[in-house]
């Protein structure tokens, strides 16, 4: 168990539909990321914030937003799905904001459009 | 091409067996070199990371860096049924500095008792 906790952990929705992954991280770690894992494009790092603030940007689409609370949990937001956006998202918290530092990851959320 | 490439397998080896994972990458502004294990069903786990060119072991895993070929590797000696995961190779660079971290897709391996 790395300590980071993700819900829901499976989503079903249609497409056009919007949803909201949550993620809450070690205690005491200041950053989190989100991935998204696809059988066909491997893991992709989307986004990271570090205390509150948005760190760092990857192949995050424009349908989707993440944001950082003041209790340091975390919430992807994904808006007009598609049936490609089927896939693992994980959530990653370090202590610091570097990304050689250790990233613990969650266990997932499987989101299925259907 | 892909900024990192790695074989998918599946690998499959007998227990005790010496296995080589492998990726290679393009750009070479990459500078840390991380392996990743992630088991089913489980978010990835960081196993070992490098900085520079060399081997470096930890245990029965070493990693392997040629800066020269643009390839990483890394070994698991006397493979044991509790290996069998899907390894992931990770890269970073800095750029215009942001950082960029980019996975490989991932080499899935058995190591059968």
């Amino acid at each position: 168990d790395s300590g980071v906790t993700q819900t829901p952990k499976h989503l079903i929705t249609a497409t056009g539909q919007r949803v909201t992954l949550r993620c809450s991280p070690r205690s005491g770690d200041l950053s989190v990321y989100w991935y998204q894992q696809s059988l066909d494009q491997g893991l992709q790092f989307l986004i990271q914030y570090y205390n509150g603030e948005e760190r760092a940007k990857g192949n995050i689409l424009e349908r989707f937003s993440a944001q950082q609370f003041p209790d340091l949990h975390s919430e992807l937001n994904l808006s007009s799905l598609e049936l490609g956006d089927s896939a693992l998202y994980f959530c990653a918290s370090s202590y610091a904001s570097g990304s050689t530092d250790t990233q613990y990851f969650g266990p997932g959320t499987r989101l299925t459009v259907l | 091409q892909k900024e990192v490439e790695q074989d998918p397998g599946p690998l499959s080896v007998p227990e005790g067996a010496i296995v080589s994972l492998n990726c290679t990458y393009s750009n070479s502004a990459f500078q840390y070199f991380m392996w990743y294990r992630q088991y089913s069903r489980k978010g990835p786990e960081l196993l070992m990371y490098t900085y520079s060119s060399g081997n470096k072991e930890d245990g029965r895993f070493t990693a392997q860096v040629d800066k020269s070929s643009k390839y990483i590797s890394l070994f698991i000696r006397d493979s044991q049924p509790s290996d069998s995961a899907t390894y992931l190779c990770a890269m970073m660079a800095t750029q215009g500095g942001s950082e960029k971290l980019v996975f490989g897709k991932g080499t899935k391996l058995t190591v059968n008792p």
